[in-house]
């Protein structure tokens, strides 16, 4: 059974740096052809993918958050994680991680709210 | 980037009924579509991948269809929990990209 769940500040200040855990079970992120990716929505719109990160290491991001955004991987703990830079408060909104295979997404996280504000 | 064109974007529809959603790409995606429900404040939910290959555990009133460019979800037999917004999503080309979704309501 595949379950993820992400964890996040709930809150931060604009300009500061947002850091997001990914705790997930039921797969490894060594295991080919496995991936995590991250997600956001704003309250009440679209989704957005920000970002994937491999079982060999590559990753791909979203170039409209030009280079803003790191995620990396931890494969002996089951976590992936992901870092935004200088947030401002575009950037509030629910993330999610989700199991990527053949890029889409057929597990998702309950989701982390994160609001950006001073 | 490929732009995901979906409607309508809100559809009312009485039980029982059948429902159509479209998905226009902004080029050739090669059947690399995948479709979504989410439910008020729940995660969203993989319906359908590869434009017509239903994930388990979905019912089979969820179908979808097209190819090149168009595309479409239908819902046959309408029941009260498919009330949701459904969004597309191509993956033939990074930056992956979703439709802006369709609001799905009972009338």
């Amino acid at each position: 059974q595949v379950t993820l769940k992400e964890s996040g500040p709930g809150i931060l200040q604009p300009s500061h740096t947002l850091s997001l855990t990914c705790s997930f079970s039921g797969f490894s992120l060594s295991t080919y052809g496995m991936g995590v990716s991250w997600i956001r929505q704003p309250s009440g719109k679209g989704l957005e993918w920000l970002a994937s990160i491999w079982w060999n290491g590559n990753t791909y991001n979203n170039p409209s958050l030009k280079s803003r955004l790191t995620v990396s991987k931890d494969t002996s703990n089951n976590q992936a994680f992901l870092k935004v830079t200088s947030v401002d408060t575009a950037d509030t909104a629910t993330y999610y991680c989700a199991h990527t295979r053949f890029h889409w997404f057929a597990y998702w996280g309950q989701g982390t709210l994160v609001t950006v504000s001073s | 980037d490929i732009r995901m064109t979906q409607s309508p974007a809100s559809l009312s529809a009485s039980l029982g009924e059948t429902v159509n959603i479209e998905c226009l790409a902004s080029e050739d995606i090669y059947s690399d579509l995948a479709w979504y429900q989410q439910k008020p404040g729940k995660s969203p939910q993989l319906l359908i991948y590869n434009a017509n290959s239903l994930q388990n555990g979905v019912p089979s009133r969820f179908s979808g269809s097209g190819s090149g460019t168009q595309y479409s979800l239908k819902i046959n037999s309408l029941q009260s929990e498919d009330v949701a917004t459904y969004f597309c999503q191509q993956y033939n080309n990074y930056p992956l990209t979703f439709g802006s979704g369709t609001k799905l309501e009972i009338k």
